[in-house]
């Protein structure tokens, strides 16, 4: 079945410090991928998106590459801001069975400090 | 214009009890999802629909559980004989259609506690 797994927060950082958060996936078909952002008393939200291998998918300073030879989907961001302390979920869909239902890793807290 | 909405945004319940969860997704939208996010875990699949008819019920966890969408808009997730573990945020979403390119929109979820 599918999976994704990313690492395990909680992740501190100082304001302007280079974050990376890791998502690998096991999926039987072929997936589109998905990083999904929850800000403190907020629902999820779609952050950004890529659906085929070597596809990057960018918003608002994120980052994550598709990579199908790692299976692996890292989000990154070069400067954090405060604002962007949120729990990030990586996902997939698996574009080869019906319905595009999306599985979810374990999602990671970011606390950004000023 | 208007969002997922779901209601009621907390519901505590004691064990054993029948609770109703509602969901409306965003007008036009075909598809919907139901997701359940235990504390500290990423949210879990529990069923879809497309239009009326739920198309994968695969995730629900046993038949405690049933979600109705009667006129292909409004969602109703179910769940009898309400057990402890049950307690999680359940989540909405719905998108265009079903297609891998269409972005799912969430709700903010109910918060069900079972006492």
């Amino acid at each position: 079945g599918n999976s994704v797994t990313q690492m395990e927060g909680p992740v501190t950082l100082s304001e302007e410090a280079f974050l990376t958060i890791n998502c690998t996936y096991t999926a039987t078909g072929y997936p589109s991928l998905f990083w999904y952002v929850q800000y403190p008393g907020e629902g999820l939200q779609l952050l950004l998106k890529a659906t085929k291998a070597d596809d990057k998918g960018s918003n608002k300073g994120f980052e994550a590459t598709y990579r199908k030879e790692t299976t692996s989907f890292h989000l990154e961001k070069g400067s954090v801001q405060v604002s962007d302390s949120a729990v990030y979920f990586c996902a997939l869909s698996d574009r080869g069975a019906a319905g595009n239902k999306l599985t979810f890793g374990g999602g990671t807290r970011v606390l950004v400090k000023p | 214009g208007a969002g997922v909405s779901q209601t009621p945004s907390n519901k505590v319940t004691e064990k054993g009890k029948y609770v109703e969860l509602r969901c409306d997704p965003i007008s036009g939208h075909t598809a919907l999802y139901w997701y359940r996010q235990s504390l500290g875990q990423g949210p879990e699949f529990l069923i879809y629909f497309q239009g009326t008819g739920a198309a994968d019920d695969s995730g629900l966890p046993n038949d405690r559980f049933f979600a109705v969408r009667p006129e292909g808009s409004v969602s109703t997730l179910k769940i009898q004989r309400t057990e402890r573990g049950d307690s999680a945020v359940y989540l909405c979403a719905s998108s265009l259609d079903t297609s891998g390119s269409n972005e799912q929109f969430f709700g903010p979820g109910t918060r069900l506690t079972v006492l």
